[in-house]
């Protein structure tokens, strides 16, 4: 089955920094890669996602590029602000519709 | 409206009861989960229910049943509860092409 690594598991950063979240995915069929973010207390909800067909996504200050060679994913936040503070996932998911998370990176912004 | 719901939002109970969450979802889609989130905040898939068709990872205790009674609906029996049984359990579903998958407000298992 698929295996999903994720790192690092905490990120602390100052306000205004980038900070970098890396995954790997051990499943070459997988094709689809969705970046939750978990706020304390809250849902898992989706930020944003890849398919295997594009190597690179942005939406405002966030982005996530994907290496399907190296099996490896990566979600960029730029200008971070507290409010960025959360648990983020990554996941992986292939021809069974059901997704792989990784363990979670708690990212903590200090303003 | 709030698109996957569940019930409780916090269970506190007795070691050696049974328990019930409910989740239920408005989005019309085929495919429902079951997910336990321990103290480290590990996302543990439990169950997922796609057509009738149900896939356990078989690392959960036979404790835990999942039942649906419809397409709309998927709930969690918990029999015996164990202290290790605390947690947050997320219910969440998906449908389409898309993959997204929508998680419930999640429900907060204590066992004392």
């Amino acid at each position: 089955g698929e295996n999903v690594e994720q790192h690092p598991s905490t990120l602390s950063v100052q306000e205004g920094d980038s900070a970098v979240i890396k995954c790997t995915y051990s499943d070459s069929a997988s094709n689809y890669f969705p970046w939750y973010k978990q706020e304390l207390g809250k849902r898992p909800q989706l930020i944003i996602d890849i398919r295997s067909n594009v190597g690179e996504k942005k939406d405002q200050r966030i982005a996530v590029t994907l290496n399907k060679t190296a099996k490896h994913f990566s979600l960029h936040i730029t200008e971070t602000q507290p409010e960025d503070s959360a648990v983020y996932f990554c996941a992986a998911r292939g021809g069974s519709y059901i997704p792989t998370f990784g363990r979670g990176t708690s990212l903590i912004v200090h303003p | 409206d709030t698109a996957v719901s569940q019930t409780p939002k916090y269970l506190v109970t007795q070691m050696g009861n049974d328990k019930s969450i409910k989740c239920e979802q408005n989005l019309g889609h085929d495919t429902m989960y079951w997910y336990k989130q321990d103290s480290k905040k590990f996302l543990k898939i439990m169950f997922s229910y796609n057509n009738k068709e149900l896939i356990i990872n078989e690392t959960v205790p036979n404790r835990f049943s999942p039942k649906s009674p419809d397409k709309a609906h998927l709930n969690l029996h918990i029999n015996s509860l164990e202290l290790g049984d605390s947690a947050v359990y997320f219910c969440a579903s998906s449908g389409g092409t898309s993959g997204e998958q929508f998680f419930g407000p999640g429900t907060r298992l204590t066992v004392l």
